[in-house]
C-alpha cells in the first residue's frame, strides 16, 4: 500500500517566490496534518484538516502561509512571498478517525531551501 | 514552560547496554502518549504507544508516570540499528486534540 506522498521532496528558491507544497493522505483517512521541523523549533503543527475541513490553523505563523485541501485525496501548503527564514523540513501526515489516538502516517517531508 | 520536553542528548552507548529516556509535560489533561523514531533525514514513525499501565514490546518498555507528567523509554541490549532520534508525543489537552511533539533525544549505538 502507497504511504503519504509529498512532493516535490527537495526545493531551493529565491525570497520572495512562490511556493506550493503537496500530499496525497492514505486513502481512507479523515485526518490530514501539516507540520514544519527545524533544529531550534523541532516539529510543529502548522494546520490540520477533518474530512477536508481545516480544523485549527493557530500554527500557521503568518499570512504568508495557506493551506487547502479540495478533496479527500490532495492537500497544498502554499507560501508566498517566501522568505530564508522559512527554510525547514515540511511534513504531511494523515490518520484515521482521530488526531489524538491513534497513529499518524508521515509522508517522506519537502526539504525547502529558501535563498 | 515548553508543552514536552525531552533531554536532547545524544545518548552514545555501546552495544548491548540498557538505555533510558525521559521526557516531561506541562499539560495534566493530555489523555494519549507515544514514543516516535525519527533516523537521519527520514520521516517519524510511531515506535510505540504509552499506556498507564507501562507496556513492552520487545527489547523496548515505555513507563507513564502521571502524578509526576513524565513518560519513559527504556531500550534494553541495545543494537547500532537503534540509533535514531526518539520524539516523545502527547495530545495538547484532553480529548481528540492534536499532538504535541518534542524535540526528541539523539542516540547512537556504538559498536
Amino acid at each position: 500500500d502507497a504511504g503519504v506522498i509529498q512532493s516535490p521532496r527537495h526545493e531551493v528558491t529565491e525570497m520572495g517566490q512562490e511556493v506550493t507544497l503537496r500530499c496525497k493522505p492514505i486513502s481512507g483517512h479523515d485526518y490530514l496534518f501539516w507540520y514544519r521541523q527545524t533544529m531550534m523549533r523541532g516539529l510543529e503543527l502548522l494546520i490540520y484538516f477533518n474530512n477536508n475541513v481545516p480544523i485549527d490553523d493557530s500554527g500557521m505563523p503568518e499570512d504568508r502561509f495557506s493551506a487547502k485541501m479540495p478533496n479527500a485525496s490532495f492537500s497544498t501548503l502554499k507560501i508566498q512571498p517566501s522568505e530564508p527564514r522559512d527554510s525547514a523540513v515540511y511534513f504531511c501526515a494523515s490518520s484515521l478517525r482521530t488526531a489524538s489516538y491513534n497513529e499518524q502516517f508521515f509522508g517522506p517531508g519537502t526539504r525547502l531551501t529558501v535563498l | 514552560r515548553k508543552e514536552v520536553e525531552q533531554d536532547p542528548g545524544p545518548f552514545n552507548v555501546p552495544e548491548g547496554a540498557t538505555v533510558a529516556f525521559n521526557c516531561t509535560y506541562s499539560n495534566s489533561a493530555s489523555q494519549s502518549f507515544f514514543w516516535y523514531r525519527q533516523d537521519c533525514r527520514k520521516e517519524p514513525k510511531l515506535l510505540m504507544s504509552v499506556y498507564s499501565s507501562g507496556n513492552e514490546d520487545g527489547r523496548f518498555t515505555a513507563q507513564l508516570n502521571r502524578a509526576s507528567q513524565y513518560i519513559s523509554l527504556l531500550i534494553r541490549d541495545s543494537k547500532l540499528s537503534d540509533s535514531a532520534t526518539y520524539l516523545c508525543v502527547v495530545n495538547s489537552n484532553s480529548g481528540n486534540t492534536p499532538l504535541v511533539f518534542g524535540k526528541g533525544t539523539r542516540l547512537s549505538v556504538i559498536a
